[in-house]
């Protein structure tokens, strides 16, 4: 009954670190989403992928970058993280359904501090 | 372009009122879908209700229920008879082809 599984849950990062944030479905389905979630901004969608193999950018993609090399995962990377970086993360999945009806099913979420 | 205000930033009520969330969405496109997510203090999100653009019949699922009006661009979401559970942020939602755009959320706190 997992669904959507983020790792690691929190971290704090220093200024000019990296890291990945992973994603992993097992509900077989097609999209796959990152969103940064920031007090009154709501969710703004980082990168998105329809499909294994693809991927593209979001409303706030700039210092990410990502992949779907396999079809349940989706990995987020911070090449040099920034204190602007600092925000609640949250993976999401879709499935691929007639006329695009399918809801966002999320994780959990992942806290990311950059000091 | 498409965009999802959620004008009530935070609301109050006292348990066993009720309260009307309002949404309203701008999209050029004839066919969308709309959606409700909750998420409450422990920080997941929740899906409540998914709408398509060619139905507009309100839904009502206990005491939740959805007003959508393509006259007005609206979707909003009333809770009836209100309970402390019902604390949460709201958030509605837009999907044009593959990609979701969210509301700022509202956030509602149910007084006991």
């Amino acid at each position: 009954n997992a669904g959507v599984t983020q790792t690691p849950k929190f971290r704090v990062l220093k200024t000019g670190q990296s890291m990945t944030l992973l994603c992993a479905q097992d509900m077989n389905h097609e999209y796959m989403y990152w969103y940064r979630q920031d007090p009154g901004m709501g969710l703004r969608l980082i990168h998105y992928s329809v499909g294994e193999g693809t991927t593209a950018k979001g409303e706030v993609p700039d210092g990410y970058n990502v992949s779907r090399l396999k079809k349940q995962n989706f990995l987020l990377g911070l090449e040099s993280a920034a204190p602007s970086q600092t925000s609640v993360y949250f993976c999401a999945s879709s499935p691929l359904r007639v006329l695009g009806t399918g809801e966002l099913f999320f994780g959990e979420g992942s806290r990311l501090t950059v000091l | 372009a498409q965009k999802v205000t959620q004008a009530q930033t935070e609301i109050s009520v006292v348990e066993k009122e009720d309260v009307t969330l309002d949404c309203v969405y701008e999209t050029r496109d004839t066919t969308y879908y709309l959606f409700w997510y909750k998420q409450p203090p422990s920080g997941e999100l929740v899906f409540l209700i998914r709408r398509n653009s060619f139905d507009e019949q309100n839904e009502i699922s206990g005491r939740y229920s959805w007003n959508f009006q393509k006259s007005t661009s609206s979707f909003n979401f009333t809770i009836t008879a209100s309970q402390v559970v019902d604390s949460a942020v709201y958030f509605c939602a837009l999907r044009h082809r593959n990609q979701f755009y969210f509301g700022t959320g509202t956030s509602l706190t149910v007084i006991p």
